[in-house]
Order: structure tokens, then sequence, then C-alpha cells
């Protein structure tokens, strides 16, 4: 199984570049969820899905699209890159987003660098 | 808003054992996990409370107390492998404004020294 795929790995962009990170999981998730991650900040929640169709906003969405239009899909559109859009960004699979004992899966990461 | 509070670092000898605090204040729970993530790494699944109590996995344990906001997460016979970020999260329920969410805690990076 391949789990929580996540591509690409390192990107570097230039300020007003847009592109999107591509997210796949094979194992029947539900729920699909974007984080970034900043020293010192933890895991920040960009926007999450609940099913293909419905997506919703966290906590820090600006400067981010989302669409589920398939259950293993969830790509990360960066509209108009921007320095502060630098850092480590990590999609999540789970059966459930908020149900009991349902862990989180990780995709390996994707370090942007936005100069 | 959320509030998931942990220590930034903590240092502890090899052989030792260490103690991860987490308090949270949340508009809602339905469980508490822990992640560890090593440098360059994801986040693996450690552990989850959803009882109040202690759940034993092998050299790691976790706590949870809903009724103080508080979780903390036991790592014994401390080795190398074991410096890493530990990251606390809390499963938030839907609320009249949005579904449910995984909401996580800075992190508390432990260093493991000879």
């Amino acid at each position: 199984n391949a789990g929580v795929t996540q591509t690409p790995k390192f990107q570097v962009l230039k300020t007003g570049q847009s592109m999107t990170l591509q997210c796949a999981q094979d194992m029947n998730h539900e729920y699909m969820s974007w984080y970034r991650q900043d020293p010192g900040m933890g895991l920040r929640l960009i926007h999450y899905s609940v099913g293909a169709g419905i997506t919703d906003q966290g906590e820090v969405p600006n400067g981010y699209n989302v669409s589920r239009s398939t259950t293993e899909d969830f790509p990360l559109r960066l509209l108009s890159a921007a320095p502060s859009q630098t850092s480590v960004y990590f999609c999540a699979s789970s059966y459930s987003g908020w149900q009991a004992n349902t862990e989180a899966f990780f995709g390996q990461g994707t370090r942007l660098t936005v100069v | 808003g959320q509030n998931i509070d942990q220590p930034t670092e903590m240092t502890a000898t090899e052989g030792a054992i260490v103690q991860i605090n987490c308090t949270y204040q949340t508009s809602g729970f339905n469980g508490l996990f822990w992640y560890q993530q090593h440098a360059g790494e994801a986040p693996t699944f450690l552990s989850y409370n959803v009882l109040d109590g202690l759940e034993e996995k092998g050299r790691f344990s976790s706590f949870l107390s809903r009724s103080k906001g508080y979780s903390y997460l036991l790592l014994k016979e401390l080795q190398m492998k074991d410096s890493a970020s530990y990251l606390c999260a809390v499963s938030v329920p839907p609320q009249t404004d949005s579904w449910g969410k995984l909401q996580f805690g800075a992190g508390t990076q432990v260093v493991v020294t000879p």
C-alpha cells in the first residue's frame, strides 16, 4: 500500500507564480487535510475535506485553494506565491476527521521556498 | 479559538524517563493524539486517549484528564532514536460553523544525550 503520496518533495517558486501540490491516498479515506509547518508553530490547518465535493477552510486558508473531485485526490493550489508561504506542507488522510480513534496518516511533505 | 500548549524543548539522558505535558482548551473534545516526528520526516501516530486514565504501549505511555484539559506522554528507557519532536493533537468534533478537525500543538523537541 502506498498510503498517502505527496508530490513534489521540494519546490522553489518565484513570487507571484502559481503551482499545485498533489496529494493522493489509496486507503479510501473520506477525510483529507492540508497543513503547513513552520518553526515554533506546529502544524496549522489550511484546508480540509470530509468527502468528495465537500471542503472547508482551516486556520490559515488565505492564498490557497482546494477542491475534492474524487475520494483519492486532494490537491492544494497556491494562487500567487508569496515569501510568507515558504514552509513545509503536509497532506494527511484519515477515516474520519473527528470520530474517536481515527489516526491520521501523513504524506512525506513538500518543502516549498518562495523567493 | 483553540489552545493547545506543550513545552518547546526537553533534554534527557539515554536510559532515563521524560514526561511531556500537554494542556488544551478547545471548543469540544473527541480524543487526544500523540505523534512523533523525526527531523525532515512526516509525523507518525504514537497513541490515542479518549477516556481518562493511562494507556501503555511498550516504552511509551499516555495519560489523559478530561476535566483538567491535560495529557502527558511518558517515554521510558530513553534511546538515542527517541530524539524527535512530539506533537499533541486534539480531535475537535463538528461545530455549527465547521466540520470536525484535528488541531495540533506546536510540538516538543526531545533531545536525548548519551
